[in-house]
């Protein structure tokens, strides 16, 4: 069982160097989710999705797009990298967000912007 | 301003003790709090929950205690392992779609 398959694993960039990272489940899950995690700072919410067809903001969005290409896919894009998103990008999904099922996450990318 | 605080970055305990991981919140809305387990370069991974209509949910060594007046919930593992060694998510849900995770808190447990 594959479950959140999140690629690439690692990526180094430079400041204004645009990356996609792409995220993959299959469990059939209607919603999805990008987090970025931080030392001190927990997972805070980037974008969700919570069906196909549908995106929208969470707590960080700036500076960051969301494309819900089906219902197994969810890509984020950094189209300007600052330093200031280097972190660690999670990929989770859930079988309905406005349930209390638990989100089911990816490995992360490990992301660097020098 | 954090909504979801774990005051205590790490915790060591002796295996066979029990370790007591807690959390705190401010939003009285919250309506569903769940932990989550994380070990180094993986994902975090789901553990258990409550919902804020209860004050208890057991699995197994793993219960969770929900004090909605003190605003207060714990995580209490018995007896603690060295497997359990990892960092422990609390997170708490709105009702919408939006989680709010706090920053963790590493747990060792010593041989």
């Amino acid at each position: 069982n594959a479950g959140v398959t999140q690629t690439p694993k690692f990526q180094v960039l430079k400041t204004g160097q645009s990356m996609t990272l792409q995220c993959a489940q299959d469990m059939n899950h209607n919603s999805m989710y990008w987090y970025r995690q931080d030392p001190g700072m927990g997972l805070r919410l980037i974008y969700y999705s919570a069906s196909e067809g549908t995106t929208d903001k969470g707590e960080v969005p700036n500076g960051y797009n969301v494309s819900r290409l089906n219902k197994r896919e969810f890509s984020l894009r950094l189209e300007s990298a600052a330093p200031s998103q280097t972190s660690v990008y999670f990929c989770a999904s859930s079988e309905a967000g406005r349930s209390n099922q638990p989100q089911h996450f990816g490995d992360g990318t490990r992301l660097s912007i020098l | 301003d954090q909504q979801v605080k774990q005051n205590s970055p790490s915790l060591s305990v002796q295996e066979g003790r029990i370790s007591i991981l807690n959390c705190d919140y401010t939003n009285s809305m919250f309506d569903y709090f769940l932990w989550y387990k994380k070990y180094p370069a993986e994902g975090p991974t789901f553990l258990i929950s409550i919902s804020s209509i209860k004050d208890k949910n057991e699995d197994g060594r793993f219960t969770v205690f929900l004090n909605k007046s003190a605003k207060h919930l714990s995580l209490h593992i018995v007896p603690s392992q060295p497997g359990d060694s990892a960092v422990y998510f609390c997170a708490a849900h709105t009702g919408g779609f939006k989680t709010i995770f706090g920053a963790g808190t590493r747990l060792f447990v010593k041989a």
